[in-house]
């Protein structure tokens, strides 16, 4: 799978918009893009995900550029429960096979 | 909606002493999986298991590690001789066999604590 890079940590404030980065330039044509999220100490939770097209849920959007080297995961309206460490990981599509966790991004939200 | 559960939420053993986490997956999911975080550390992918079978595992599995799916709806992972590095939580989680699907859900975690 390839390698991702994200900042250590970011700061949002309530109410405005979080763009979180994420760089994969060594990333497959077959590779996804996943976003995960893990709030204190629970159990990661699953975001979004895209391979080409930006992606938009209830959660979140979805930036790939074109050349799909990096990609950005916008929470539109960022409340204080947001606060979680985000995670950017790249891998071959679907929901079977392992999934490898980086540091990823703290992300804090502050009122 | 269905969730993965997970008990007991906190287990404290001696060192040594052979543990067994349970996980409930959800119902119609067929891959499974355990992962674990050291406090303050990543999560770490240990094992996958798929159609009563262990289809994919870390150098962190070895034979102190074992999964078991006992019956239609536990998913369990022993850990035969605790060490104090077995401290961790520990995350089950499970998926569908769709080729749609993308998402891996996760319990809410069982500290373990070794002393």
């Amino acid at each position: 799978d390839a390698k991702t890079t994200q900042p250590t940590s970011m700061d949002c404030a309530e109410g405005r918009a979080a763009n979180l980065p994420c760089n994969h330039s060594t990333i497959s044509g077959n590779e996804y893009v996943y976003w995960y999220r893990q709030i204190h100490s629970q159990g990661p939770q699953y975001i979004i995900h895209g391979l080409k097209n930006n992606e938009t849920n209830e959660m979140a959007s979805l930036i790939i550029t074109e050349d799909r080297k990096s990609s950005t995961l916008i929470l539109p309206h960022a409340t204080l429960r947001d606060t979680a460490v985000y995670y950017c990981i790249v891998r071959v599509g679907g929901s079977q096979g392992n999934l490898i966790f980086g540091k990823g991004t703290k992300l804090s939200v502050k009122p | 909606e269905p969730e993965v559960t997970q008990t007991p939420s906190h287990q404290v053993t001696q060192m040594g002493q052979e543990v067994i986490l349970r996980c409930v997956p959800i119902s119609n999911h067929l891959y499974f999986y355990w992962y674990r975080q050291i406090l303050g550390q990543k999560v770490e992918f240990l094992v996958s298991f798929y159609n009563n079978e262990i289809s994919e595992k870390s150098e962190i599995f070895d034979d102190q590690f074992s999964v078991e799916r006992p019956d239609g709806s536990n998913f369990t992972l022993k850990i035969r001789s605790t060490k104090l590095e077995d401290s961790a939580m520990y995350f089950c989680a499970s998926s569908e066999l769709d080729t749609l699907s993308h998402e891996q859900f996760f319990g809410p975690g069982t500290r373990l604590t070794v002393l």
